[in-house]
């Protein structure tokens, strides 16, 4: 069953305009993570959030995790074109750390 | 460093035909993934492998069969294709289990006629 599921599943802004991506899981988790992945190329890590961490940043990036809520928060801000790019959050499948479910996507695309 | 290489990056094949992917990774990791990726569906992990010399299945592994002879090698082989293998594969590799990062190829573009 899907672990982590993002929403929106497409969002489209205007450049300098912040994007705001959720998403959420189900079974208690010992981190989360969030990948990018431009048009036709492989997936990128961004950032990871541990089970004890309630906001991560870095550059323009900013990550919350809610344990409570099961449920995380990527937000870009001051957009760019660049950042046109699918993004998925991933979790360790439960009882086996040695892999990560992902969920399938946001599309984004930012508007010069 | 290369990261993460996967051969071919486009293929064609019959129905019936056989081929193996070949994923190369130089970072020293004891972990390595096939996933595939198809639209609307995310990424579904087919085989992995914990170390040098193991593999075990994914989500998804009918169809497919992998080897890890080589720490920095991870096969992926289609014995004989189907269309419904038709997809995006991506290698993927990690130093640690569940807890780190996982680096990706660049992906290999599969259609199967």
């Amino acid at each position: 069953s899907q672990q982590g599921e993002e929403d929106p599943q497409a969002l489209s802004i205007q450049e300098g305009e912040n994007a705001t991506m959720n998403c959420s899981y189900k079974t208690s988790i010992n981190n989360l993570q969030w990948y990018r992945q431009n048009s036709g190329r492989g997936l990128v890590h961004l950032i990871l959030i541990r089970s004890n961490e309630r906001e991560k940043h870095s550059g323009r990036l900013r990550v919350t995790l809610d344990t409570s809520k099961k449920s995380s928060s990527l937000l870009i801000t001051a957009s760019r074109a660049a950042d046109t790019a699918s993004y998925f959050c991933a979790t360790p499948r439960t009882g086996a750390n040695s892999k990560l479910t992902f969920g399938k996507g946001i599309t984004l695309s930012v508007r010069p | 460093n290369a990261g993460v290489t996967q051969t071919p990056k486009f293929r064609v094949l019959k129905t019936g035909q056989s081929m193996t992917l070949l994923c190369a990774q130089d970072m020293n990791h004891e972990y390595m993934y096939w996933y595939r990726q198809d639209p609307g569906m995310g990424l579904r992990l087919i085989h992995y492998s914990v170390g040098e010399g193991t593999t075990a299945k994914g989500e998804v592994p009918d169809g497919y069969n992998v080897s890890r002879l080589k720490k920095q090698n991870f096969l992926l082989g289609l014995e004989s294709a189907a269309p419904s293998q038709t997809s995006v594969y991506f290698c993927a590799s990690s130093g640690l289990a569940g807890v780190g990062e996982q680096y990706f190829g660049p992906g290999t573009r599969l259609t199967v006629t």
